[in-house]
């Protein structure tokens, strides 16, 4: 069974604090995606990895960073956490290629930022 | 570029009878389109997708949805809801062999029982 694991499913962090948020898919994908989700907005595209060490920016990557040092792992970074951050974080990973589609998803990890 | 609209953030149906969720969409390029499920508090789910085969396509759950070129349009229906069927739902585009996707807002389904 497929998997992708986001390691915090609830997370309450302090401004100015340094947050990370791991995840981890064992499907041996390429392509590794974060989103945030906030009600009324959808989804919106932080940072995606197509393949290790390789990043590009979405559609909003400010206060955002990450790092892709292994295929399975993509881990998003808050440098300073503000409370605009407080939001739900969701992990995707997929196949690479224009006739694949599919992204799996995580959990998500709820962050709050006090 | 590419958008999607989903025409209608909430939904509400009694048990037993059809569920009617519409997607609208825009894109420069010959399109995938997918259809996920959010129950709370999960991550989201794929019910189905069309990628340039047939136009009606058949997901999982009793969903189908049909691709409708000369209306931009990928509504996603369902005969008869069930309780379980209550979640949100958001329709996604991707341009052909592009990779980046764009999600419609959601829309939440109210099953009553």
């Amino acid at each position: 069974d497929v998997k992708v694991t986001q390691s915090s499913r609830y997370l309450v962090k302090r401004t100015g604090e340094k947050v990370f948020l791991e995840c981890v898919q064992d499907m041996d994908h390429e392509n590794m995606f974060w989103y945030r989700q906030d009600p009324g907005l959808g989804l919106r595209l932080i940072y995606f990895s197509y393949d290790v060490k390789m990043k590009e920016k979405g559609d909003i990557p400010e206060g955002y960073s990450v790092s892709r040092e292994k295929k399975e792992r993509f881990s998003l970074i808050l440098e300073s956490a503000s409370t605009n951050q407080t939001s739900m974080y969701l992990c995707a990973s997929r196949l690479p290629g224009p006739n694949t589609g599919e992204l799996f998803f995580g959990e998500g990890s709820r962050l709050t930022v006090l | 570029a590419q958008s999607v609209t989903q025409l209608d953030s909430h939904v509400s149906v009694s048990e037993g009878t059809p569920v009617l969720l519409r997607c609208n969409y825009s894109s420069s390029y010959s399109p995938s389109l997918f259809w996920y499920v959010q129950h709370p508090n999960k991550g989201l789910q794929l019910l189905l997708k069309y990628t340039s085969a047939a136009t009606l396509v058949k997901g999982i759950n009793g969903f189908e949805a049909e691709f409708k070129k000369s209306e931009t349009s990928f509504h996603l229906t369902k005969p008869s809801a069930h309780m379980s069927d209550a979640a949100e739902y958001f329709c996604v585009v991707r341009p052909g062999g592009y990779q980046k996707v764009t999600f419609g807002i959601g829309t939440k389904l109210q099953v009553i029982p």
